[in-house]
């Protein structure tokens, strides 16, 4: 299964933008790109994924790389209530298994 | 608005008791997931169902774990006997296999469990 890398942690203001990385350099053409994140006491929740192109929703963008080997999750105006675990992760085509990494954990400061 | 069900939410035992957690996945998924997470470990897949069938469980410790879903509503994870070392917080999610790598999964809040 292709791997995902992520920064440990990040920290970020209050009411700013976030961009979360993550790299995928053995990602393979099929494989879709995913990210959830973990809410303290919660379990992992969906936020957004994406194949090749840039995606949009309700809580987050996802920007995707030309080359697929990398990609970025943007929180565009980050509250306090984003702070969590956010893992990226790629969903193989030949299975419906998902493979957590550590994930990157995102401090909001007030 | 649907979720996942999982009770109970914490459990406490004693070494070498029986542990039955249980889950009620979204109405109308297929798939079952359950994970175990540990603060040294991370989030690790037990077992895997669909359409009630256990596709993959080579995540799960077979002598003491098992898993089953006894009907399309309830999917548990059986403990036995428990030990120390099992005490974690232990997932139950859902999904469509229909939607493909694109299968989006559910989680549950979590059963904390704490083996003395």
């Amino acid at each position: 299964d292709a791997k995902t890398t992520q920064p440990n942690s990040m920290e970020s203001n209050e009411e700013e933008p976030v961009h979360l990385p993550c790299n995928h350099s053995t990602i393979s053409g099929t494989d879709y790109i995913h990210w959830y994140r973990q809410l303290p006491s919660q379990g992992p929740e969906y936020v957004i994924h994406g194949l090749t192109s840039n995606v949009n929703n309700r809580m987050a963008s996802l920007a995707i790389a030309e080359d697929r080997k990398s990609s970025t999750l943007i929180l565009h105006r980050a509250t306090l209530r984003d702070a969590a675990v956010y893992y990226c992760i790629l969903s193989a085509a030949s299975n419906y298994q998902l493979i957590w990494g550590a994930g990157t954990k995102l401090i909001i400061k007030p | 608005d649907a979720r996942v069900t999982q009770t109970p939410r914490h459990k406490v035992t004693e070494m070498g008791q029986e542990v039955t957690m249980r889950c009620q996945p979204i109405l109308g998924h297929n798939t079952v997931f359950w994970y175990r997470q540990t603060m040294m470990q991370g989030l690790e897949l037990l077992a895997y169902f669909r359409n009630r069938a256990p596709l993959d469980d080579s995540g799960m410790p077979k002598d003491r774990f098992s898993a089953e879903m006894p009907d399309a509503t309830l999917a548990t994870l059986k403990i036995q006997p428990s030990e120390p070392r099992d005490s974690a917080v232990y997932f139950c999610a859902s999904g469509l296999v229909s939607a493909g790598p694109q299968n989006i999964q559910y989680f549950g809040a979590g059963t904390r469990l704490s083996v003395l």
